[in-house]
Order: C-alpha cells, then structure tokens, then sequence
C-alpha cells in the first residue's frame, strides 16, 4: 500500500488566496483525520470523518476553513480566504478505527501563506 | 483523556538503549499509553500501546508500571535514524472519541 497521499507536497500563496489540500486515505481505513502543526501550537486535530461523515469539527480555527469528503477515497481542506497565520504544516491521517488504534500520518502538506 | 509528562530532550549513543519516560499520573483504568514518533519532516508514526502489560514489537518495547502512573519506552539499540520527537499519550482505546492529542513530546537525539 503507498500509504496516506497528500497533495501539494509545498504550497506557497497570498493572503486572501483559496488554498485547497488534498489526502487520500489508505483504502479500507473508514477514519480519516486533518492535523495542523506549527511550532508555537504542535500538533492540532481540525476535523475528523467517519465513513465520510464529519464527526468532530471542533478544533477547526474559524469559519474560513473547511473539509469535505466525497467518496472513501478522498478527502480536501479548503482554506478561504488564506491569511498569513495559517502558515503551517498540515497532516492527513487514517486509521481502521474500532480494531486498529494506529494513525498512519500522510507526509504533510507545507503552507505558506505570504 | 488523562494528561502526560515528559521530559523536552534526551540524548543516546548510537548502538546503546534509549529509554524514554512518560509519566501519566491521572491515567484511568480503561485508557491506555500511546507512543508515536515525529522523524524531521515527516508525518507521525505509530510506534507501540498497551494497557497494563509489558509490550514488545519489531521498533521498540514498553515498560508499563504496576500502578499505570508512568511508562517507558525503551529502543533497545538506537541508530541516528531514531533521531526524533516522541511523543506519549493516554487515552481510552475504542469507543467514539477518536481524537488523538498530542502534547511536546520528547526530542531524542542520537549521537554517533
């Protein structure tokens, strides 16, 4: 298996510019998770699906982000309009869920939002 | 899910055993230790759990103590490629919460 896939690798745009990142999932895991790392911070949960339903989406910053997931096999974070502090390291996750209690992590994408 | 200690840094020398500790005074019963680690610029990786019993797998092993209050994960001969932060985290296996946090962790810097 190639493991979690995200897309960009690197990202750099302005502020107030649309951001879309990508993840697919390992196939057959029905949890996937949307992590956010910055130095001041460490790592923060956003959101997180269940069968491609989002189950908690409390950790999401503000009304400017949000996650979707259309099909098992993909899902994005939207970042719009982009501002400077939300320059960071973003992670996909995915997971087994009830029988397999390990996160396998993505590669990250890396923002930088000028 | 109970809070975790852990020391900021450590160093190993390459080839001997690095043993990370984690204290976990406030664990309950039903939650159970984590290990993962963060390898510069990649994605966490699981590395080992447990419950109450001693654990053992291809990367590491981990030493829970009879009361559950602390823990410790011991690489048995460290590389330079097990430079890394690891982190240690308590939580209750199964059910609906999901959510994995993770604290500071540990940065182990093996040296040559």
């Amino acid at each position: 298996d190639a493991g979690v896939i995200q897309s960009p690798r690197h990202e750099v745009t302005e502020m107030g510019q649309e951001v879309t990142l990508r993840c697919k999932p390992i196939s057959g895991h029905d949890y996937l998770f949307w992590y956010r790392q910055t130095m001041m911070r460490g790592l923060e949960l956003l959101i997180y699906f269940n069968n491609n339903v989002p189950i908690d989406d409390s950790g999401m910053p503000e009304d400017r982000f949000s996650a979707k997931m259309p099909n098992a096999s993909f899902s994005t974070l939207k970042i719009q309009p982009s501002e400077p502090r939300d320059s960071a390291v973003y992670f996909c996750a995915s997971s087994q869920g009830a029988t397999n209690e390990k996160l396998f992590f993505g590669s990250g994408t890396q923002l930088s939002v000028l | 899910d109970a809070k975790t200690t852990q020391p900021p840094s450590m160093d190993c020398a390459e080839g001997r055993a690095a043993n990370l500790p984690c204290n976990h005074s406030t664990i309950s019963g039903n939650e159970y230790v984590y290990w993962y680690r963060q390898i510069h610029s990649q994605g966490p990786q699981y590395i080992i759990h447990g419950l109450k019993n001693n654990e053992t797998n291809e990367m590491a092993s981990l030493i829970i103590t009879e009361d559950r209050k602390s823990s410790t994960l011991i690489l048995p001969h460290a590389t330079l490629r097990d430079t890394a932060v690891y982190y240690c985290i308590v939580r209750v296996s199964g059910g609906s919460n999901y959510k994995l946090t993770f604290g500071k962790g540990t940065l182990l810097t093996v040296n040559p």
